[in-house]
């Protein structure tokens, strides 16, 4: 049971180029997110994903897009780098959302990305 | 939006002390979590409260949810080395967007062996 894993680990982009993330949970999670996490910010949501097939904006979304095809998958992808997404990208999951007391969000251990 | 104020921002302590840090909101939650995060590491859960006025242990851990539902503690007795880290307040809300994680910007915790 490896829970939430994350791929790559370290990326060095130019300005301009694109990649993908790539986010697999094996807890058969509904629930899916992507965060970043800047010196000093804390998390922040940029996307979240209810249930396969579906997604929707978090707090910082611009700049990104996402994709739920599989269930135990999310990406997280990045179409023109820019240096302003410099960031700690968390991927988390949960089994459920909102009140109930199963609702941990699970982290992933993170993708350092550098753009330059 | 939402914001948390997390406090202290940083903290040195002595090995065997006591540490407290804070989190307040101007906006009520009906959830408050408690994070840390180790270096290199994503987040983990500490402590869950659901419910205002409710003080939860975990450990040497200890969280309670303000009556207000503005604000949430946490203490951590008797501090030893692995405490080192990052400690993260969150809270949540029901329903659509506000089930969403809001996160404070994080006490890093530093203790002198």
């Amino acid at each position: 049971n490896a829970g939430v894993t994350q791929t790559p680990k370290f990326r060095v982009l130019k300005t301009g180029q694109s990649m993908t993330l790539l986010c697999a949970q094996d807890m058969n999670h509904e629930y899916m997110y992507w965060y970043r996490q800047d010196p000093g910010m804390g998390l922040r949501l940029i996307h979240y994903s209810v249930g396969e097939g579906t997604t929707a904006k978090g707090e910082v979304p611009d700049g990104y897009n996402v994709s739920r095809l599989k269930k135990q998958n999310f990406l997280l992808g990045l179409e023109s780098a820019a240096p302003s997404q410099t960031s700690v990208y968390f991927c988390a999951s949960s089994y459920s959302r909102a009140g109930m007391r199963n609702n941990e969000q699970f982290f992933g251990p993170g993708t350092r990305l550098t753009v330059l | 939006g939402q914001q948390l104020n997390q406090s202290p921002q940083s903290m040195f302590i002595q090995e065997g002390e006591d540490v407290s840090m804070n989190c307040t909101s101007s906006s009520i939650f009906n959830t408050w979590l408690w994070y840390k995060q180790d270096p290199g590491e994503g987040p983990v859960l500490l402590i869950a409260l659901y419910k205002a006025g409710e003080l939860t242990s975990n450990g040497r851990l200890t969280a309670q949810f303000g009556i207000t539902r503005k604000d949430s503690f946490l203490n951590i007795s008797a501090s030893i080395p692995s405490d080192v880290g990052i400690y993260f307040c969150a809270g949540q809300n029901y329903g659509g967007s506000q089930g969403n994680l809001i996160f404070g910007k994080g006490t890093k915790l530093s203790v002198k062996p």
